[in-house]
């Protein structure tokens, strides 16, 4: 089955550095979406990268997609303490209307203030 | 508009226990889903409903799990009797009927389950 890994596991940076993450993907997918979770908290949709797409920006938010290397990196620039949080991706397998998002095992981010 | 709502917020149960955990969707939402994720491990998708009727149950773990959705409004996910692999946070996401998963889903708090 499908199944989303990111790399690193943890990253800890200082307040205002670039915090890059990973994520990989085994099959075909119609698109690819990450999620943050703060400690206790629910999961929220940050951006979402369609498979005919390279590369999407979202405020301080940069993901790019690599279909043929089966991969997506989520950029966060000019991080903030507000950053820390668990990151997700989620690839959504086509056909595009199954709703079964599979998700990465996480990246703890930690952004000392 | 309210978010996803799901209650208990956090429920410990010893093991063999019933457990029942609630969503209440963003109103409109023909889409539910619940997710759980086990400790270390990643979030799992467990199934799918469109309104009142299961569209994808393939990660429902066994038949100690139990979801309903009746009416199409709010969905029930009982666990009878819970054992301890059961213990994780349990998510559950809505989603409108509009080509499903091209948009991003909104996901509740969670239920954190632990069976003692």
């Amino acid at each position: 089955s499908q199944q989303g890994e990111e790399d690193p596991q943890a990253l800890s940076i200082q307040e205002g550095e670039n915090a890059t993450m990973n994520c990989s993907y085994k099959t075909s997918i119609n698109n690819l979406q990450w999620y943050r979770q703060n400690s206790g908290r629910g999961l929220v949709h940050l951006i979402l990268i369609r498979s005919n797409e390279r590369e999407k920006h979202s405020g301080r938010l940069r993901v790019t997609l690599d279909t043929s290397k089966k991969s997506s990196s989520l950029l966060i620039t000019a991080s903030r303490a507000a950053d820390t949080a668990s990151y997700f991706c989620a690839t959504a397998p086509p056909p595009g209307n199954t709703g079964k998002l599979i998700f990465g095992q996480g990246t703890t981010l930690q952004v000392k203030p | 508009e309210a978010g996803v709502t799901q209650f208990p917020s956090h429920s410990v149960i010893e093991k063999g226990q019933t457990v029942t955990l609630r969503c209440d969707p963003i109103s409109g939402h023909d889409n539910l889903y619940w997710y759980r994720r086990v400790m270390g491990k990643e979030i799992k998708f467990l199934l799918h409903f469109v309104k009142e009727s299961k569209q994808d149950e393939s990660g429902m773990p066994n038949n100690r799990f139990l979801a309903e959705r009746t009416g199409g409004t709010y969905s029930t996910l009982k666990v009878q009797p819970a054992e301890l692999e059961d213990s994780g946070v349990y998510f559950c996401a809505s989603s409108p009927n509009r080509g499903t998963s091209n948009y991003g889903y909104t996901f509740g708090s969670g239920t954190r389950l632990t069976v003692v």
